[in-house]
């Protein structure tokens, strides 16, 4: 099946510092979603993303869809304590299609 | 305000204990999933459903079964549960014909003794 992998793990950083996260796919997806999630709480969409080459901001948060269709990255710019969470890639292949491939994770740590 | 909601929030009880874990939306939308998170696993697809009446297996559906009788509700049974059980459980949901984003529950943290 599809298979994202989503880099880093996870990372420590110092408030103020710019991060920057990415996944892959060993296939081609028309849809990529970046979600956050909180202890406690149901991840949350932060950016998505649906053509080739887009470049989408929200806030501090910068996205892009990259140009071969099977990778994204996700950069946050000067981090803030509340950054602190786990971020989610999500691809979707099919068009019209619900179904969701989901990355592992990267769990930002941010010392402030 | 679009909500999804879960109940229970967290739950403590043995095994072979029937249970219903159930999921309400208010948006009118015609998809629901169900997902499991361990760690280090990320997120795992239980079932899903594209509308009433109809839902298919995901990646890990051995142990649960799900009902769409209507559109605002999905709930997730666990007829026999078991300690391999024990996870955290999200619903999500998505409308738009596949062209919207899912949008997640708060979430059900399952313990099974």
């Amino acid at each position: 099946g599809q298979q994202l992998n989503q880099s880093p793990q996870s990372m420590f950083i110092q408030e103020g510092e710019d991060v920057s996260m990415n996944c892959t796919s060993s296939s081609i997806f028309n849809t990529w979603l970046w979600y956050k999630q909180d202890p406690g709480e149901g991840p949350v969409l932060l950016i998505a993303l649906y053509k080739a080459g887009e470049l989408t901001s929200n806030g501090r948060l910068t996205a892009q869809f990259g140009i071969t269709r099977k990778d994204s990255f996700l950069n946050i710019s000067a981090s803030i304590p509340s950054d602190v969470g786990i971020y989610f890639c999500a691809g979707r292949s099919g068009a019209g299609s619900y179904q969701l491939t989901f990355g592992k994770g990267t769990k930002l740590s941010v010392i402030p | 305000e679009a909500q999804v909601t879960q109940n229970p929030r967290y739950l403590i009880t043995v095994t072979g204990k029937k249970l219903t874990v159930t999921c309400s939306q208010n948006m009118n939308h015609e998809y629901m999933s169900w997902y499991r998170q361990d760690p280090g696993l990320g997120l795992r697809q239980i079932y899903y459903s594209m509308n009433v009446e109809v839902t298919d297996k995901g990646d890990v559906p051995e142990g649960y079964k799900v009902s769409r009788k209507e559109k605002r509700n999905f709930p997730l049974i666990l007829e026999s549960p078991s300690p391999n059980q024990t996870s955290l459980y999200f619903c999500a949901v998505s409308g738009g014909a596949g062209n919207q984003p899912q949008h997640f529950g708060d979430g059900t943290r399952l313990s099974i003794l």
